[in-house]
C-alpha cells in the first residue's frame, strides 16, 4: 500500500538553529511529493513541491527540501528557525495518473521553537 | 477571492444526528476534496470530485455522502454521526492537473471542527 511516513511526532528547537524533517515515502514509482504546514487553528498551507528535475526545491518562508530516490526520502530543511516558525508539518505525496488529486499525508510533525 | 471556504467553524452533535458541512470556493476549481484529520493520523480522504456530477470515495468513505451539483460548493453530509466522526474536517480544491498530468496545488480551507457526543 501507498503510505508517507514522518518518523518525528514532535521536535524542538531553538530559535536561530538549524531544522531537518523528516519524510520517507512508499510508492511503487516515485510520486508528486509536497510540504504543507499548519499553524494552529489554521489550514494547510504549501510549503513546496517536487515533481521531477532538480532535486533540491525552494519554497516560501526559507525552507528547502532535498528529494533522494535511493532513500525514498523528501526531507525539510531551514538554515535558520524563527519563532513563527512553530506549526505543525506535513509531507504528502500524490501517485501520478488518475491518482492526481488524491494525497496521502503522513502523520504530521509538530515544530516547538524555544526563545 | 474568498478561496476555500468552509462553514461552520465549530460544531457539536449528538450521537445519530444528521448534519451537512458546507465549503465554497470562488477559483473556478474542478477538483474538490473533503480530508479528515486525527491526531497521529494525519489527513485522510473521504470523498473527492473531479466536476459537477462527478464525485468518488477516497479512503474513509463510510459514514459520508457528497454531492457535486456546481462547480463552486461541494457539501459534506453525515447521515447519521457517530463519536468515531469527531474531527477537523478540511475541504480542498484545484485546478485539473497541469500540462502532463502534473498535479495542481491543492488550496485548503479553514477547517470545520466537528465533536459528537
Amino acid at each position: 500500500a501507498q503510505s508517507v511516513t514522518q518518523p518525528d511526532i514532535h521536535i524542538t528547537v531553538s530559535e536561530g538553529a538549524s531544522l531537518e524533517l523528516r519524510c520517507n515515502y512508499s510508492y511503487g514509482a516515485t510520486p508528486y511529493l509536497f510540504w504543507y504546514v499548519q499553524s494552529p487553528g489554521q489550514g494547510l498551507q504549501l510549503l513546496l513541491k517536487y515533481f521531477s528535475g532538480d532535486t533540491l526545491v525552494q519554497g516560501i518562508k526559507g525552507f528547502e527540501a532535498e528529494f533522494k530516490r535511493s532513500q525514498s526520502s523528501f526531507n525539510l530543511r531551514k538554515p535558520s528557525v524563527h519563532w513563527s516558525d512553530a506549526a505543525e508539518y506535513f509531507c504528502a505525496a500524490v501517485a501520478g495518473g488518475t491518482s492526481y488529486g488524491k494525497l496521502t499525508f503522513g502523520q504530521g510533525t509538530i515544530l516547538t521553537v524555544h526563545p | 477571492n474568498a478561496g476555500v471556504t468552509q462553514t461552520p467553524k465549530f460544531q457539536v452533535l449528538k450521537t445519530g444526528q444528521s448534519m451537512t458541512l458546507q465549503c465554497a470556493q470562488d477559483m473556478n476549481h474542478e477538483y474538490m476534496s473533503w480530508y479528515r484529520q486525527d491526531p497521529g493520523m494525519g489527513l485522510r480522504l473521504i470523498h473527492y470530485s473531479v466536476g459537477a456530477g462527478i464525485t468518488d470515495q477516497g479512503e474513509v468513505p463510510n459514514g459520508y455522502n457528497v454531492s457535486r451539483s456546481t462547480t463552486e460548493d461541494f457539501p459534506l453530509r453525515l447521515l447519521s454521526a457517530a463519536p468515531s466522526q469527531t474531527s477537523v474536517y478540511f475541504c480542498a480544491s484545484s485546478y485539473y492537473p497541469l500540462a502532463g498530468g502534473l498535479p495542481d496545488t491543492q488550496y485548503f480551507g479553514p477547517g470545520t471542527r466537528l465533536t459528537v457526543l
